[in-house]
């Protein structure tokens, strides 16, 4: 069985500064995803940032960036630049690539605070 | 792109009564869609796995019989909770699966449902 693991339940970060989010996993699969949700307190549901396992470029969107290391099954997300907007739940996510109904299984989350 | 919508956004009802919940794809068609439930300050949780055409497949611990899914169409699911009692009281979320292109994948999910049973 997949498991997902994110070690830090809380953190918080200056409006500006950088953060980096911990995630690992653990799983016997070769073609996998990996993803990074966040949930503000609106509770949607929003992709951040999605990265497939035989990729070995990191993927990046405007201020969120991963460092995906395969080996260590490790896939971490960093905030540049942090703003307020970004306070939410973040929640990794990791799915067997294939097969008919590729289901999400998610970490425990991270509740981020971005202060003024 | 890639929009679900999620109604009712919340709703209220007397115990023993059922809930019909609608989860549509707007932009995208969905063949496999999902339902979640979340606990408050908790992870989500599957509940099921619903197939457009084809019967739902449950998570083990999840009553078919009490969370009845439908899958009629490329764009809408929806989630019946029968008989609805207090401890059903939970948010419910749906995520549509994008087949198309570069999103092979990935998963959309509706703003969510808060279901309270009185």
């Amino acid at each position: 069985a997949q498991t997902v693991t994110q070690s830090q339940p809380e953190m918080s970060v200056q409006e500006a500064e950088t953060v980096t989010l911990s995630c690992t996993y653990d799983t016997s699969e070769n073609n996998y995803y990996l993803f990074w949700y966040k949930q503000p307190p609106s509770r949607q549901m929003i992709l951040v940032i999605r990265q497939e396992a035989y990729k070995q470029q990191n993927a990046t969107e405007n201020r969120f960036s991963v460092n995906f290391q395969k080996a260590a099954k490790s896939f971490s997300l960093k905030i540049s630049d942090s703003q307020l907007g970004d306070t939410a739940m973040y929640f990794c996510a990791f799915m067997i690539g294939g097969g008919s109904n590729y289901k999400l299984t998610f970490g425990k989350g991270t509740l981020l605070t971005v202060n003024p | 792109g890639a929009v679900v919508s999620q109604h009712p956004s919340r709703v209220i009802c007397k115990s023993g009564t059922s809930v019909k919940i609608e989860c549509r794809s707007l932009d995208f068609q969905a063949t496999t869609m999902f339902w979640y439930r979340q606990f408050p300050k908790q992870s989500l949780m599957l509940m099921a796995t619903s197939n457009e055409g084809s019967k739902a497949t449950y998570e083990q611990g999840v009553e078919k019989d009490k969370f009845l899914i439908n899958h009629a169409s490329l764009t809408l699911s929806t989630l019946t909770v029968t008989s609805a009692h207090p401890e059903d009281s939970s948010f419910y979320i749906c995520s549509a699966r994008d087949i198309r292109g570069g999103k092979v994948g990935t998963q959309y999910f509706g703003p969510g449902t808060r279901l309270l049973v009185l």
